[in-house]
């Protein structure tokens, strides 16, 4: 059972456009949602981050939409440039619970072209 | 540098065979998670220790067990590896139990042969 679903799989995006990437999840009990950024290589490195008492939060050029209603939250990254070609991977968790694990969506694979 | 180091960056075995990832927390961090990245399942958990306690199991084989020990540098043993266990293994790591974020480190590539 996938609980976090991510789209697209893949986005070109010329230099200078707008990256969009969508995720919707299926437990009303996640309450932490952070986007991590991967180069080949590397592990996840997080980015930003989002709990659901706020719609929006923003970080320099990356932007977290959220909204609970729909419960889809969307990750978008202003003034794209090619060193931010990476894969982006959401995720959500439940720190009510007992397990603090983070479930991934399938992750996106960003190219910015110059 | 997330301050998260794994050890050794490469495995290279073959089927049948016992290894031993190693992972050293962030200075501080007293929580440990294990990951799976595989293309087809993605990044996927495995288990989650906490000041040298067992505190979470996700999707782990029986195959599979870690450990934290005192110095909170924890250990996943992976044995009687098949070639669906080819995989990158990552570590992360969090201040406390029940805190986020949790911040990776660069993984474990293991490759079966």
């Amino acid at each position: 059972q996938q609980q976090v679903k991510q789209s697209p799989q893949s986005l070109i995006v010329q230099k200078g456009g707008i990256s969009i990437i969508n995720c919707a999840y299926e437990n009303t009990a996640f309450d932490y949602f952070p986007w991590y950024q991967q180069f080949p290589g590397k592990g996840p490195a997080l980015l930003i981050a989002i709990r659901p008492d706020v719609s929006e939060k923003k970080e320099g050029r990356f932007t977290i939409s959220f909204n609970k209603s729909a419960k889809q939250f969307s990750l978008h990254i202003m003034d794209s440039q090619p060193g931010d070609s990476a894969t982006y991977f959401c995720a959500a968790s439940n720190s009510g619970g007992s397990n603090y694990k983070l479930t991934f969506g399938k992750g996106t694979l960003l190219t910015v072209n110059p | 540098d997330s301050g998260v180091t794994q050890t050794p960056k490469h495995l290279i075995t073959a089927t049948g065979q016992r290894v031993t990832l190693r992972c050293s927390p962030r200075s501080g961090d007293l929580s440990v998670y294990w990951y799976q990245q595989s293309l087809d399942q993605g990044l996927q958990f495995l288990i989650q220790y906490y000041n040298g306690e067992e505190r979470a199991k996700g999707n782990i084989l029986e195959r599979f067990s870690a450990q934290q020990f005192p110095d909170l540098h924890s250990e996943l043993n992976l044995s009687s590896l098949e070639l669906g266990d080819s995989a990158l293994y990552f570590c992360a790591s969090s201040v406390a139990d029940s805190t986020q974020p949790q911040h990776f480190g660069d993984g474990t590539r293991l490759s079966i042969l």
